[in-house]
């Protein structure tokens, strides 16, 4: 089945440092992936949408210059937390839908832990 | 901006009790989707409902979608253990392409 898969699982990094989360389909080519963001004991909430080789599509509410994504290839997917603060700590989940079945669900990473101390 | 709303937000009941949960929208979703999430881990997809009225089970899951497809529920009977997690409910609203948009989630915990 189709997998996605996201790197690291966990990250502490201390405040004002970058950090950058990696998302791969590892069996299928996926021209938009999407990042979400989940606190603890809430749900996921969409930050942005990812476009293989143009610019992502945030949120309402989410900074551009603070979480940039790139969309390098039909494979992979980064978001880079620039700067990053507590309050930017938070557990980081991407998905992705295979290009050639657009009625086909999204498969998920298993997340980004990340703290920021 | 377009809101899932799911009740209850948490649910702690015992081993062999049946429970529903509820996702609710003013909107009308093209697909409607349940998941389960484990801690820690990614969300993992339950079900996927499409027309209006249509019932999907599951082993113990049912699912059903709202005739208007505006609501879903989710019943499962005979609660185990094993299905404790966190039930979330997520939706394409009709004209946002494929983006997916998550309910508020249920917390559900089964004891023995």
């Amino acid at each position: 089945g189709a997998v996605v898969s996201q790197h690291p699982s966990r990250v502490i990094c201390k405040s004002g440092t970058s950090v950058k989360i990696e998302c791969r389909s590892l069996d299928f080519q996926a021209t938009t992936m999407f990042w979400y963001r989940q606190f603890p004991k809430q749900s996921l909430m969409l930050m942005a949408t990812s476009n293989e080789g143009s610019k992502a599509t945030y949120e309402q509410g989410v900074e551009k210059d603070k979480f940039l994504i790139n969309h390098a290839s039909l494979t992979l997917s980064t978001l880079t937390v620039t700067s990053a603060h507590p309050e930017d700590s938070s557990f980081y989940i991407c998905s992705a839908r295979p290009d050639r079945g657009l009625s086909s669900p999204l498969h998920f990473g298993n997340g980004t832990r990340l703290t920021v101390t | 901006t377009q809101l899932l709303e799911q009740s209850p937000q948490f649910l702690s009941i015992q081993e062999g009790e049946n429970l529903t949960v509820y996702c609710n929208s003013s909107s009308v979703f093209s697909s409607l989707q349940w998941y389960r999430q484990e801690p820690g881990e990614g969300p993992v997809l339950l079900v996927t409902v499409v027309t209006g009225g249509e019932v999907k089970k599951l082993k113990r899951l049912t699912f059903q979608f709202g005739d208007a497809r505006k609501d879903s529920s989710l019943h499962i009977t005979a609660a185990q253990p094993g299905d404790t997690g966190l039930y979330l409910c997520a939706g394409v609203w009709a004209g946002t392409a494929s983006k997916l948009t998550f309910g508020t989630g249920t917390r559900l915990q089964v004891t023995l």
